[in-house]
């Protein structure tokens, strides 16, 4: 069975440019997650999605951050425009159903410069 | 709001030893879980166990064991018989009943010497 996929692994763009990351979860899962990863932190939510629908997006920075999840599958997450602060690692994560185990993806790691 | 405390930032032990690795939480909520994960250097995040909270029994999985301590709110994750390519960030994380999103501490670095 395949992993969660994400991409790309790596992105370095300059601050204030727009950036995307894309994820791919497990066949079947309905439930995705956005986490976000400081250097030395554990991931902290940014949004969850129940099928097509955002269920919990109180923690994403609405000013410049988006998501979509079009057909409850592949989702992007946008930045726009990138701060310094943004650099981090952009995890995607899908359960199989609200409760259930989460499986992570390898992240994309964003260098804002 | 859900906080999981990990104290231990930085864990190191010999080959084939046991190790330890601390952890508590806070939560209102009576239906719960607890998982214990585990991120090499290649950053993939890896299941090592999950407890559920209404189970008395603790979990195991091969050579990782939990003590969960409900009471307590303490969640403890044992590795016996640890191998090199146990080395790595471990995260204690909560997930409440109603399936929100996971509740990370700050991770123990683990190293396995030779």
């Amino acid at each position: 069975e395949a992993g969660v996929v994400q991409s790309p692994r790596y992105k370095i763009i300059e601050k204030k440019q727009p950036v995307a990351f894309w994820c791919n979860p497990i066949s079947g899962h309905n439930t995705l997650y956005w986490y976000l990863q400081n250097l030395g932190q554990g991931p902290e939510l940014l949004i969850r999605y129940e099928n097509e629908e955002a269920v919990d997006d109180s923690q994403l920075p609405k000013d410049r951050f988006s998501a979509e999840r079009l057909k409850g599958v592949d989702s992007t997450l946008k930045i726009q425009p990138a701060e310094l602060g943004d650099s981090a690692v952009y995890l995607c994560a899908s359960s199989p159903d609200r409760g259930e185990t989460q499986y992570f993806g390898p992240g994309t790691r964003l260098l804002v410069l | 709001a859900q906080t999981v405390t990990q104290s231990q930032p930085e864990m190191s032990v010999q080959e084939a030893e046991t190790v330890t690795l601390s952890c508590t939480y806070d939560t209102s909520e009576n239906n719960y879980y607890l998982f214990w994960y585990k991120q090499p250097p290649s950053r993939q995040m890896i299941l090592v166990i999950r407890q559920e909270a209404y189970k008395q029994q603790n979990a195991t999985e091969n050579r990782f064991s939990v003590n969960f301590q409900k009471a307590a709110k303490s969640f403890s994750l044992k590795i016996s018989d640890s191998q090199l390519g146990d080395t790595a960030m471990y995260f204690c994380a909560h997930s409440g009943g109603g399936a929100d999103g996971l509740t990370f501490g700050k991770g123990t670095h683990l190293i396995i010497q030779p």
